[in-house]
């Protein structure tokens, strides 16, 4: 079963806007959640990663907040550019070196 | 310095061949994982090698397998192709030092099972 659900499956923003991305996870021994951003044709990248011990971290217009009791974690793309534009993956780190992915979100920025 | 580095970029393959992907991880980097990307499924783990021993291994089928050399090199192998064995095959490395948990992923290899 898929240990990290995310969604939506594809979101449309305009540019400007904000982009939300939400990931669910069950397993409590996760320790380490970060997100990964994909271009075409690339492999993905860290974007930015969170630990349960903080509710919300922030890198320029990138932010992940974090709800430990709701075992929930989203990612906030602030002012949203065209160049934004990508699949975006959630994870969840299990014992030290086992990563599960959220099955991704692909993300428009319109112009 | 060099990233991670995967070859073939593209492969066809026919149902019933076997086929050997190659991924080449940032020197210094001891681990390195494996992973199967196709849409709407994400990113789903196959395998994860440190120091030539496989330490986590996915639910897939004994059909996919690896190995890693002692220069850190890794290969990942699949026998016995079948078509919904298509997909993007990823190849990231990590020195999983202290709290580095860091994933580099290569750009990966794409194969088509005809």
């Amino acid at each position: 079963q898929q240990q990290v659900k995310q969604s939506p499956q594809s979101l449309i923003v305009q540019k400007g806007g904000i982009s939300i991305i939400n990931c669910a996870y069950e397993n409590t021994a996760f320790d380490y959640f970060p997100w990964y951003q994909q271009f075409p044709g690339k492999g993905p990248a860290l974007l930015i990663a969170i630990r349960p011990d903080v509710s919300e971290k922030k890198e320029g217009r990138f932010t992940i907040s974090f709800n430990k009791s709701a075992k929930q974690f989203s990612l906030h793309i602030m002012d949203s550019q065209p160049g934004d534009s990508a699949t975006y993956f959630c994870a969840a780190l299990y014992n030290f070196n086992k990563f599960y992915f959220g099955s991704g979100t692909k993300l428009n920025v319109k112009p | 310095k060099a990233g991670v580095t995967q070859t073939p970029r593209y492969l066809i393959k026919t149902r019933g061949q076997q086929v050997t992907l190659s991924c080449s991880p940032i020197s210094g980097h001891r681990s390195v994982s494996w992973y199967q990307q196709t849409p709407g499924q994400g990113l789903q783990f196959l395998f994860e090698y440190f120091s030539e021993t496989q330490r986590n291994k996915g639910n897939f089928p004994g059909r996919f397998s690896g190995r890693q050399f002692s220069n850190s090199r890794s290969e990942m192998n699949v026998s016995t192709l079948e078509l919904g064995d298509s997909a993007l095959y990823l190849c990231a490395s990590s020195s999983f030092v202290g709290n580095n948990e860091k994933l580099f992923f290569g750009s990966g290899t794409q194969l088509s099972v005809l």
